[in-house]
């Protein structure tokens, strides 16, 4: 019954491996995003997906690439991943864009040794 | 530079206290503004979104205010209780499809 759901909840890992990081919505929304809340708490968008096309994507490094295989799923994948990796990463879906409510999923969180 | 504040960074109150939860946002050309609530170790929650058109958004204790002129909106809580403790964020959007700028969020805490 999750309307967004996140896997794996926890990722610990080492410097420099590659890591994915999948999101999958069952409520049949056109938009999917991926913010990254850092330990001072801030959230930030970094992603933004329309029906599989990429709308916004912020000043984020190249190690990430997020993929949309279909619109109800948006995954992160992360090469050569660093110590500033570490934070909680959200995803979240809307129906028709930013403008509708965003709904959430619970985050998953990495940290890099 | 588009920029969203909310001040103080935490707030503890009294259960049965009302109490107003402040945001200001620097972009006037606001298209609409939301509120969050987020628990601990949990994701986003969404409360009110209020439209540039509007006013104000209401939802059972809560009442969300917007001000463009003054680059404001308030979350009202009313009559609080324990289990509103949580950190409330307020996020601003200037256009259709572009991105939510979040504040830092208020965390509350609501004593029995």
């Amino acid at each position: 019954d999750t309307a967004v759901s996140q896997t794996p909840k926890y990722l610990v890992t080492q410097m420099g491996n590659d890591k994915s990081i999948k999101c999958e919505q069952n409520l049949g929304h056109d938009t999917m995003y991926w913010y990254k809340q850092d330990s001072k708490k801030f959230l930030k968008i970094m992603f933004s997906y329309n029906n599989k096309e990429l709308i916004i994507n912020e000043t984020v490094p190249n190690r990430f690439s997020p993929k949309s295989p279909d619109k109800a799923h948006l995954n992160l994948h992360i090469n050569s991943l660093e110590l500033g990796d570490s934070a909680v990463y959200f995803c979240a879906s809307s129906q028709r864009g930013a403008e509708e409510t965003q709904y959430f999923g619970p985050g998953t969180r990495l940290l890099v040794l | 530079k588009q920029e969203v504040t909310q001040i103080p960074a935490a707030l503890s109150v009294p259960e049965g206290e009302n109490l107003v939860l402040n945001c200001s946002f620097t972009d006037s050309a606001i298209y609409n503004l939301q509120w969050f609530r987020q628990d601990p170790g949990k994701g986003l929650t969404s409360l009110l979104l209020i439209q540039s058109s509007q006013r104000e958004q209401t939802s059972g204790r809560l009442n969300a205010s917007l001000d463009k002129s003054s680059g404001r909106s308030t979350l009202y809580i009313a009559a609080s209780q324990p289990g509103d403790s949580a950190t409330y964020l307020c996020a601003e959007q200037t256009g259709a499809n572009s991105k939510l700028t979040f504040g830092k969020g208020i965390t509350l805490s609501v004593r029995p």
